[in-house]
This record gives structure tokens, sequence and C-alpha cells, in this order.
């Protein structure tokens, strides 16, 4: 079974901080993403990434950067935390084999 | 521009009755197209999928039923088990682009299945 782990489930920040959420997967799989989900918004892409190093944005890529250093591993960062970046930000990596995601559990961001 | 649409946010339905969940696409480009389920505090899962040389797929309980010409794809659950309370996302892609795993989501529509 893939599995896709997250760094933390709840995170609360302060307005201005600078924030990381880490995602690794247990699977060599070279596609990794980035979503937030907001009720209402769906699943909206903020980063994916295609191999180590590589990255492209997505949808919504304002006010956030990402780290793949290496194959497992793939950071996204919050700059200046504000309070619109309060969240739950999924981590889902693909295969290219298949076309489905495989997601983590979720980090719950709260900025105040 | 949305180009996957799930047009009913919420949807109730009575254990043992079908659920109906609608999705339409505008991207002629989408060739291949994916049902996930979420519950609250998790992530995604993959539930079922289609590709475009096929008009149906059945797995179990679950059915998904594709109409190209309507550009129009519904997931169907029978018998619905309050269980299968959760928001269900439709998501699309083209097998052929260079990001093929880069699907594109719904809104996602809750159902709640009373017991």
């Amino acid at each position: 079974d893939v599995k896709v782990t997250q760094s933390s489930r709840y995170l609360v920040k302060r307005t201005g901080e600078k924030v990381f959420l880490e995602c690794v997967q247990d699977m060599d799989h070279e596609n990794m993403f980035w979503y937030r989900q907001d009720p209402g918004l769906g699943l909206r892409l903020i980063y994916f990434s295609y191999d180590v190093k590589m990255k492209e944005k997505g949808d919504i890529p304002e006010g956030y950067s990402v780290s793949r250093e290496k194959k497992e591993r793939f950071s996204l960062i919050l700059e200046s935390a504000s309070t619109n970046q309060t969240s739950m930000y999924l981590c889902a990596t693909y295969w290219t084999s298949g076309y489905e995601q495989y997601f983590g559990p979720g980090t719950r961001l709260t900025v105040t | 521009d949305q180009q996957v649409k799930q047009n009913s946010p919420s949807l109730s339905v009575q254990e043992g009755r079908i659920s109906i969940l609608n999705c339409d696409y505008t991207n002629s480009m989408f060739d291949y197209f994916l049902w996930y389920k979420k519950y609250p505090a998790e992530g995604p899962t993959f539930l079922i999928s289609i590709s475009s040389i096929k008009d149906k797929n059945e797995d179990g309980r679950f059915t998904v039923f594709l109409n190209k010409s309507a550009k129009h794809l519904s997931l169907h659950i029978v018998p619905s088990q309050p269980g299968d309370s959760a928001v269900y996302f439709c998501a699309a892609t083209g097998r052929y682009d260079t990001n093929a795993g880069k699907s594109t989501f719904g809104d996602g529509t809750t159902l709640t299945v009373k017991p």
C-alpha cells in the first residue's frame, strides 16, 4: 500500500510566520502535489513536482513556495502566513502507471 | 473557468436507496475520469474510474456512467449505506497530457445517508 504522511495533522501559526508543511511518500513516485481544500471550493492545486528539484505552479501559487530535494519528500512553504491561508492542506502522489492520486491525511492549518 | 463542475453541493438519501452524484466537464481533452471519497479529517481516497472508451464501469455497489456527448458523468451507489456518508470529488485528466496525473477536481458533493 502507498503511504503518504504529512508532518502535522493540526497546526496553529501567527500572521507573518514562516510555515513549513512536510510530505513524505514511501513508494518512489515521481509526481507529488500540494492542494488546499476549502468548503465549497474543492481541491485547488498550489504546486506540483514531477521530479527532484523540478516544480511547476498550480492554480493558486501566490504566497507559497515548494522544495523537493529528495524524491520522497515535498515541502510546502508559506513565506509569511496570512489569515486567508487558514485551510486544510493535502499532499498527494501519483505514479505514471496509473492515473489515481494517493493522498496524505491532511494538515489543518490555522493562522491567527 | 471551472472545467469540472459538481452542481449539487449536497445530497441526502435514505439507507438502502440509490445515491446518484453528478459531474459535468467542459474540456474535450479530458478522457479519463475518477471519483474520490473523503471523510472529515482524512485525505481523499480513490474510489472508481472510467476511461472515455467505455460508458460504464462497475465495482461492487459503485457504478460510474459516462456520457461523452453530453460531457457528463455520474456515480451511482446502490444500495447506499450510512458509511458512504462523505464528500465525493469528481476529477478529470487527459491520459496523453504531459502531466496526465495532474487531474482537475470538482468542488465536491457531500453525501449524507440516513439510517
